[in-house]
């Protein structure tokens, strides 16, 4: 079975400094990984995504994600933060098939 | 353009009621979802649809079900409130696999049952 761990509940970080969520999956085959972001009262929105090729990609908003796979992880960065991250993050894993799995997700905190 | 529009936002319930959460999008979706969110459990899939005619269950159906008459809606109904459905629900479209396309959520319903 699928699955994906987020072990960082909330994170605080300054604005300015830079930020790192941690993601940990559990699949059989090669996953694909996305990262969503969540603003208050509003859906997620996908930030970025890893299908296969450069472990290293680019998102939306100045995100990076890189995937290492002898880790199982696929964590999220972001050199310079700046308030408007606030929000909370969810990892997903899936195959290809239709399903989905997010991880339980890490709110952000962004400190002036 | 709407995209993903979910009504209503906020909803209380009473044990044993029932009701319809609507989902419709505009963007000429095939796959289309429902998850529920629970603080520190993030999201669950209820139920998706591939397309028109076409529903399946997720991890946590029991409880809902759906229909899918039209390619741009696809409501949830909850046939016997009960207090764990309490939840904030989201429905989501994609125009291929979510290995292939994004998600596309809804602003979400807030549905407490009590």
């Amino acid at each position: 079975a699928q699955s994906v761990t987020q072990p960082d509940i909330h994170i605080t970080v300054s604005e300015g400094a830079s930020l790192e969520l941690r993601c940990n999956y559990s699949y059989g085959a090669t996953p694909y990984l996305f990262w969503y972001v969540q603003s208050p009262g509003q859906g997620l929105q996908l930030l970025l995504k890893y299908f296969s090729g450069d472990t290293l990609v680019q998102g939306i908003k100045g995100f990076e994600a890189e995937f290492k796979r002898s880790q199982s992880s696929f964590n999220l960065r972001k050199p310079s933060v700046h308030w408007s991250d606030a929000a909370e993050y969810f990892c997903a894993v899936g195959g290809s098939d239709y399903k989905l799995s997010f991880g339980a997700g890490t709110t952000v905190t962004v400190r002036a | 353009n709407a995209g993903v529009t979910q009504t209503p936002k906020f909803r209380i319930l009473k044990i044993g009621q029932s009701m319809t959460l609507q989902c419709a999008q505009d963007m000429n979706h095939n796959y289309m979802y429902w998850y529920r969110q629970d603080p520190g459990m993030g999201l669950k899939l209820i139920y998706y649809s591939v397309g028109a005619g076409i529903t399946d269950k997720g991890e946590v159906p029991n409880g809902y079900n759906v229909s899918r008459s039209t390619t741009e809606d696809f409501p949830l109904r909850l046939e016997l409130a009960a207090p764990s459905q309490t939840s904030v629900y989201f429905c989501a479209s994609s125009f291929n696999r979510p290995s292939n396309s994004p998600l596309h959520f809804g602003n979400g319903t807030r549905l407490t049952v009590t």
